[in-house]
């Protein structure tokens, strides 16, 4: 069964503004991290940011930032300022056992 | 640093021919895994490895083949190539176990079984 749920495959805004990407899970484990990846055209997967869930503090990587809800189990990617090279695939991923389960991804396009 | 090599980058097989995907890693990462991407999907596991000699199934084993001999390298064998394994194959690695640190993956293989 799924455990990650992205619900918008795709999005896609103006550069400089702002969006948000949405991603649920389910775990019933109290200590864990959550991440995202980008996958540009290019295909390689890159991590752009990364959630410890016993802080309460909601991680940033400069234009990045998440806004993680643990009673939710909510974790959305927030960018900033968006930005051409923005434009690429986006996944959340939670860790289930010693594997790393993805969600179905969101295209992002950033317009010109 | 290399980090993560996988070969080939592309790949077009013929239904019933057998191939090999090779991984190799540079970081002496104990966790190692290949998983496979399909529209609509994300990535699924197919299977990994926890250390040298250690083998396990991941979500979607059905056709595939693993070893893992050295710590580098996790080689992915088709078997017997079906047009349902078309996609894109990833190889990752990690330090510990995927979830308390990053996954480190290679550049993809994009297969097509024809």
């Amino acid at each position: 069964a799924q455990t990650v749920t992205q619900s918008q495959p795709e999005m896609s805004v103006q550069e400089a503004e702002t969006v948000t990407l949405s991603c649920t899970y389910d775990t019933s484990e109290n200590n864990y991290y959550l991440f995202w990846y980008k996958q540009p055209p290019s295909r390689q997967m890159i991590l752009v940011i990364r959630q410890e869930a016993y802080k309460q503090q909601n991680a940033t990587e400069n234009r990045f930032s998440v806004n993680f809800q643990k009673a939710a189990k909510s974790f959305s990617l927030k960018i900033s300022d968006s930005q051409l090279g923005d434009t690429a695939m986006y996944f959340c991923a939670f860790p289930l056992a010693q594997k790393l389960v993805f969600g179905q991804g969101t295209r992002l396009t950033i317009n010109p | 640093n290399a980090g993560v090599t996988q070969t080939p980058k592309f790949q077009v097989l013929k239904t019933g021919q057998s191939m090999t995907l090779q991984c190799a890693q540079d970081m002496n990462h104990e966790y190692m895994s290949w998983y496979r991407q399909d529209p609509g999907m994300g990535l699924r596991l197919i299977h990994y490895s926890v250390g040298a000699g250690i083998t396990d199934q991941g979500e979607v084993p059905n056709g595939y083949n693993v070893s893992r001999s050295t710590t580098e390298d996790f080689p992915l064998r088709l078997l017997s190539a079906a047009p349902s394994q078309t996609s894109v194959y990833f190889c990752a690695s990690s330090y510990s176990r995927q979830g308390n640190t990053e996954a480190f993956f290679g550049q993809g293989t994009r297969l097509t079984v024809v």
